[in-house]
């Protein structure tokens, strides 16, 4: 199985600040990499797939890079909806797999 | 738009069997993958298996264990695990992809707990 590594686990930051998210993976995976947001009691909700490309609907602060085993998930400008937890997903091979998820709170 | 809505029971005995449906609107079943996905209360994702038009992927960690099934006829899609523990408490949710893609819609998800 590819595991998938995240990190920070938890990122504390205010209001308009840029957040960034690194998801590492245990091999290459090219760019079959997405990222979820998800709120407390709610499902997932896909935000970039293929490493950088923005699911319909989603705000442009939102971006995402990397190719390999490095990837990133930054958010230019934080707003009060974006403190959430949020997951890369690791689509390459089977069994997918997600990182462990990193919580984005406020400071 | 797309739907999926999982449904089932709440609580499972130590060493019976889950079984859950999830029931899809919106989009046509024989088009897609169909996956079930589960989280453990405070915990990460984990992805269980998917079918596709009959034909299925489990896994590893679970395969012994897994089965998921589809019904065409009514747009739904089904999974067992067998000999739960309390291991197997967590939020399960059906979702839908392509083959090698990610996970595009989701049902709300449905808390099962295992206990006596």
């Amino acid at each position: 199985d590819i595991q998938m590594t995240q990190s920070p686990a938890t990122l504390s930051a205010s209001v308009g600040d840029r957040a960034t998210i690194t998801c590492r993976a245990s091999q290459s995976i090219s760019t079959w990499l997405a990222w979820y947001q998800q709120k407390p009691g709610k499902a997932p909700k896909l935000l970039i797939y293929k490493a950088s490309s923005l699911e319909s609907g989603v705000p442009s602060r939102f971006s995402g890079s990397g190719s390999g085993t490095e990837f990133t998930l930054t958010i230019s400008s934080l707003q009060p909806d974006d403190f959430a937890t949020y997951y890369c997903l690791q689509y390459s091979s089977y069994p997918c797999t997600f990182g462990q998820g990193t919580k984005l709170e406020i400071e | 738009q797309v739907q999926l809505q999982e449904s089932g029971p709440g609580l499972v005995k130590p060493s019976e069997t889950l079984s859950l449906t999830c029931t899809v609107s919106g989009s046509s079943i024989s088009n897609y993958y169909w996956s079930w996905i589960r989280q453990p209360p405070g915990k990460g994702l984990e992805w269980i298996g998917y079918v596709y038009s009959g034909s299925t992927n489990y896994n590893p960690s679970l395969r012994s264990r897994v089965t998921i099934s589809i019904d065409t006829s009514k747009n739904q899609f089904s999974l067992k695990l067998s000999s739960v523990t309390a291991a197997d408490t967590a939020v399960y949710y059906c979702a839908r992809h392509y083959h090698l893609d990610p996970f595009d819609y989701w049902g709300q998800g449905t808390l099962v707990t295992v206990s006596s």
